[in-house]
């Protein structure tokens, strides 16, 4: 297994536009997590899946902001009608284990511009 | 609320000296686990090691160990002999029951290695 993989890995679109992120985590993991982190911030939590149920949200997934997981597999995130503070890197995490010190396994992100 | 603080924007150490990077935590609830993640330039955050708060001795991964103070709420990262190929962001985050699963980070630590 390679890890988790995310696509693409940059985009650049227009305001106002509608962009689409995927991520796959590592095949056993039954969670997986989206984070937002922004220019010499530490990553922020966006959502996270227990299989294919999408268990909490934070408020800074705006009603723009929508994310699934079918049949518990990859995850896709997308942003409609984007804006300029949407821009950001977007990572995805997966872990296996409800224990703790299950460490999450972090993609290499999709950096976003909104231009 | 969980919350993480670190306090020191950039660290800039020799080759070959150790370092320390401080992170101290906010928590009310009384279990909860640590994790300190490396992030390159190339945007992969990186597992380093983890202490649980039940834990009772300090945690240790190779040239990697974690200065654990519950009492003071402090958990900072200390790298031996430290390498070029250290220089890198540096991330302190916290997982509790209360949060869910996931992971609040806090602002991290750019730290240089010098030649």
């Amino acid at each position: 297994d390679t890890g988790v993989s995310q696509d693409p890995r940059h985009k650049i679109t227009k305001r106002g536009q509608n962009v689409t992120f995927r991520c796959d985590p590592i095949s056993e993991h039954n969670r997986l997590y989206w984070y937002r982190q922004t220019l010499g911030q530490g990553p922020e939590f966006l959502t996270y899946f227990q299989n294919e149920a999408q268990l909490e949200k934070s408020r800074l997934l705006s009603d723009r902001f929508s994310a699934e997981r079918p049949k518990g597999s990859f995850s896709t995130l997308e942003i409609q009608r984007t804006e300029q503070g949407d821009s950001a890197m977007y990572l995805c995490a997966s872990s296996s284990t409800d224990s703790f010190g299950a460490e999450a396994f972090f993609g290499q992100g999709t950096r976003l511009t909104v231009v | 609320a969980q919350k993480i603080t670190q306090t020191q924007p950039g660290m800039f150490v020799q080759e070959k000296e150790a370092v320390t990077l401080d992170c101290t935590y906010d928590t009310s609830d009384p279990s909860y686990g640590l994790f300190w993640y490396k992030q390159p330039s190339s945007g992969e955050m990186i597992f380093l090691i983890y202490q649980g708060s039940y834990d009772q001795q300090n945690a240790t991964e190779g040239r990697y160990s974690l200065n654990f103070q519950k009492a003071r709420k402090s958990a900072n990262l200390v790298i031996s002999a430290s390498q070029l190929g250290d220089s890198a962001m540096y991330f302190c985050a916290i997982r509790t029951v209360q949060g869910a699963q996931k992971l609040v980070f806090g602002q991290g630590t750019r730290l240089t290695i010098n030649p």
